[in-house]
């Protein structure tokens, strides 16, 4: 089974302030990890994923995020916000296998706010 | 390519109805996987289809159902409306449905069940 826990329903950061978004996982298998926004009235665009090789990923949008194994998390971090980055943002889990085809598991979700 | 495309985007039904949603993926894409979103229980994976084949189904009562035609596009159909089933509708397509391949996601059908 596979689940995903966002630290945090609210983020509120200055602009140009460093956005830290916390994601851990449980994962019965070798997880796929993912970051997704998601704008009012929208579906959901990927901002990175990790698979496997290079624990440190980069995103679009100046987003990265980094897998530790160790630690279970795939924590997402932008050095400098911007008024557009306000959104809500969702982790999520896959993985392989016939039980977990077609699925992605997702944390609750965390809307970052901007202020000016 | 274009992206994943959703019919319709908004939508009115009473409780008893039963409603279809369609959903057509990006082009190559033979997997899709439909997703109700609510501000009460998240992102909840409903099924997904590969290959016109239910490969793997959500937690969901069998008033939820889906199908997919030749041309990888699917539909979702929910029998006997209630209240609660009220929520955001995602379709999202990938190649193969691996989990190691990304998840591209249509804008959602708005389902409003009076």
């Amino acid at each position: 089974a596979q689940s995903v826990t966002q630290l945090g329903s609210h983020v509120s950061v200055s602009e140009g302030a460093l956005v830290l978004l916390r994601c851990n996982y449980s994962s019965s298998v070798p997880p796929y990890l993912f970051w997704y926004v998601q704008y009012p009235n929208q579906g959901l665009q990927l901002l990175l994923k990790y698979t496997t090789g290079a624990t440190l990923v980069k995103g679009i949008n100046g987003f990265e995020a980094e897998f530790k194994k160790s630690e279970t998390s795939f924590h997402l971090t932008k050095p400098s916000a911007h008024m557009s980055d306000a959104a809500e943002y969702f982790c999520a889990v896959s993985g392989a296998g016939d039980t977990n085809a077609g699925k992605s598991t997702f944390g609750d979700g965390t809307t970052l706010t901007v202020k000016p | 390519k274009a992206g994943v495309t959703q019919t319709p985007r908004y939508l009115i039904k009473t409780r008893g109805q039963q409603v279809t949603l369609s959903c057509s993926p990006i082009s190559g894409h033979r997997s899709v996987s439909w997703y109700q979103q609510t501000p009460g229980q998240g992102l909840q994976f409903l099924f997904e289809y590969f290959s016109e084949t239910q490969r793997n189904k959500g937690n969901f009562p069998g008033r939820f159902s889906g199908r997919q035609f030749s041309n990888s596009r699917s539909e979702m159909n929910v029998s006997t409306l209630e209240l609660g089933d009220s929520a955001l509708y995602l379709c999202a397509s990938s190649l193969d449905g691996t989990g190691r391949e990304t998840q591209y996601f249509g804008p959602g059908t708005r389902l409003l069940v009076l």
